[in-house]
């Protein structure tokens, strides 16, 4: 257990609709990063927000935003979904440092139908 | 902008086998760090080691290996006397100093066999 948790961790949905993932950092990380891992993209880095701000941008979709709130706790908005949507959404956390490990979330599996 | 390739698709191996892993990376940065993840059929990623750019001491640790070496721009991980909860998907990353996301290699499938 990495102590990342990400909820939920199965999520079914039309094209056309919007979701919110929900992410959790381990104790005492400041640092978020989100993941794309599609069987076509392979495993993408989407973005990192770091004590409430963000930091990096990655090959994120104008359609997805994310925040990170002040518990440090973020959440991942994917909005008008595409059958292409459908993917595995992971969380990381890591400490202040650009230099830390990042630790993955068990993930959820969005379906877009 | 940095790159992981791993050539290997998948390998398949029977138990007690070692299985060695490639990774082959391209990074312009001096300074960076590149890790192995392992994704069981659970579907979590499971941080397994890391390995920064200026110290290319290779180690053990239990049954897992690794050999990084910067002249061919290689990181290369060993799994000794596999077992079959070995079998999942291992992925090789790269991040660079000031870099704050992983690229991730397509990953390899490893199979092992009672």
């Amino acid at each position: 257990d990495s102590g990342v948790t990400q909820t939920p961790k199965h999520l079914i949905t039309a094209t056309g609709q919007r979701v919110t993932l929900r992410c959790s950092p381990r104790s005492g990380d400041l640092s978020v990063y989100w993941y794309q891992q599609s069987l076509d993209q392979g495993l993408q880095f989407l973005i990192q927000y770091y004590n409430g701000e963000e930091r990096a941008k990655g090959n994120i979709l104008e359609r997805f935003s994310a925040q990170q709130f002040p518990d440090l706790h973020s959440e991942l908005n994917l909005s008008s979904l595409e059958l292409g949507d459908s993917a595995l959404y992971f969380c990381a956390s890591s400490g202040s440092s650009t230099t830390d490990t990042q630790y993955f979330g068990p993930g959820t599996r969005l379906t877009v139908l | 902008a940095q790159k992981v390739t791993q050539a290997q698709t998948e390998i398949s191996v029977v138990e007690k086998e070692d299985v060695t892993l490639d990774c082959v990376y391209e990074t312009r940065d001096t300074t960076y760090y590149l890790f192995w993840y392992k994704q069981p059929p659970s579907g979590e990623l499971v941080f397994l080691i890391r390995r920064n750019s200026f110290d290319e001491q290779n180690e053990i640790s239990g049954r897992y290996s690794w050999n990084f070496q910067k002249s061919t721009s290689s990181f290369n991980f060993t799994i000794t006397a596999s077992q079959v909860v070995d079998s999942a998907v291992y992925f090789c990353a790269l991040s660079a100093f000031n870099d704050y996301k992983l690229s991730f290699g397509a990953g390899t499938t490893v199979t092992v066999r009672a």
